[in-house]
């Protein structure tokens, strides 16, 4: 089973640009959910989509949005890019809502590494 | 509010040694505790999961604690190898959340040497 998928796996940008990162989970699972990480802050959540709706979302600002096609798929998009966003965008899927009482496990891609400069 | 705190920040030991990471939460409602290895530039991976009644959960080389009373788990790795070198995070589960009901560790960092 093809594990799940993130493109591009880098990424240059300069401030005020905007980017659009992609992910295709793992075949048959409906949850995809979002996470930055940073060296000092680690794995902070964003937001999680299910059956192509937004089920859950992190403290992070508007110019930070999503969406879930209904393959599964699921894009994220950053607008007006600052210095501060530079870091690896995670994307993990779930056969269901992550964080419930299941014993699921959630699989993460690779990530997409982006830089502002 | 939940966190989890997990130590050493980082921890560098000598290859063939055993070594034990730490996690301390406060989650509540728990429902479940998982460890991840994540190499450098690559997305974490899962090692064990543990639920409330389970107290230890092994994956090879990997043998996961869980005291629930004490809110402490800890992550033993026996007879380390190079590929051990890794970042290993901690994920707490709150019952009944989605995604935000996970609440991570900022990870150990751990280099093995040969």
């Amino acid at each position: 089973k093809a594990g799940v998928t993130q493109t591009p796996r880098y990424l240059i940008k300069t401030r005020g640009q905007q980017v659009t990162l992609s992910c295709s989970p793992i075949s048959g699972h409906r949850s995809v959910s979002w996470y930055q990480q940073t060296p000092g802050q680690g794995l902070q959540f964003l937001f999680e989509y299910f059956s192509e709706t937004q089920r859950n979302k992190g403290n992070f600002p508007g110019r930070f949005s999503g969406r879930q096609f209904s393959n599964s798929r699921s894009e994220m998009n950053v607008s007006t890019l600052e210095l501060g966003d530079s870091a690896l965008y995670l994307c993990a899927s779930f056969i269901g809502l992550a964080g419930g009482t299941g014993t699921d496990t959630q699989y993460f891609g690779p990530g997409t590494r982006l830089t502002v400069l | 509010k939940n966190q989890v705190e997990q130590s050493p920040q980082s921890l560098i030991i000598l290859e063939g040694k055993n070594c034990t990471l730490q996690c301390n939460y406060t989650v509540s409602p728990f429902s479940n505790l998982r460890w991840y290895k994540q190499d450098t530039g690559r997305g974490p991976v899962s090692l064990t999961i543990m639920t409330f009644s389970e107290n230890t959960k092994s994956n090879g080389r990997y043998t996961a604690t869980l005291d629930a009373d004490t809110k402490q788990s800890s992550l033993h790795i026996t007879a380390s190898q190079l590929s051990d070198s890794a970042s290993y995070i901690c994920v707490v589960s709150a019952k009944g959340g989605g995604a935000d009901g996970l609440t991570f560790g900022k990870g150990t960092h751990l280099i093995i040497q040969p």
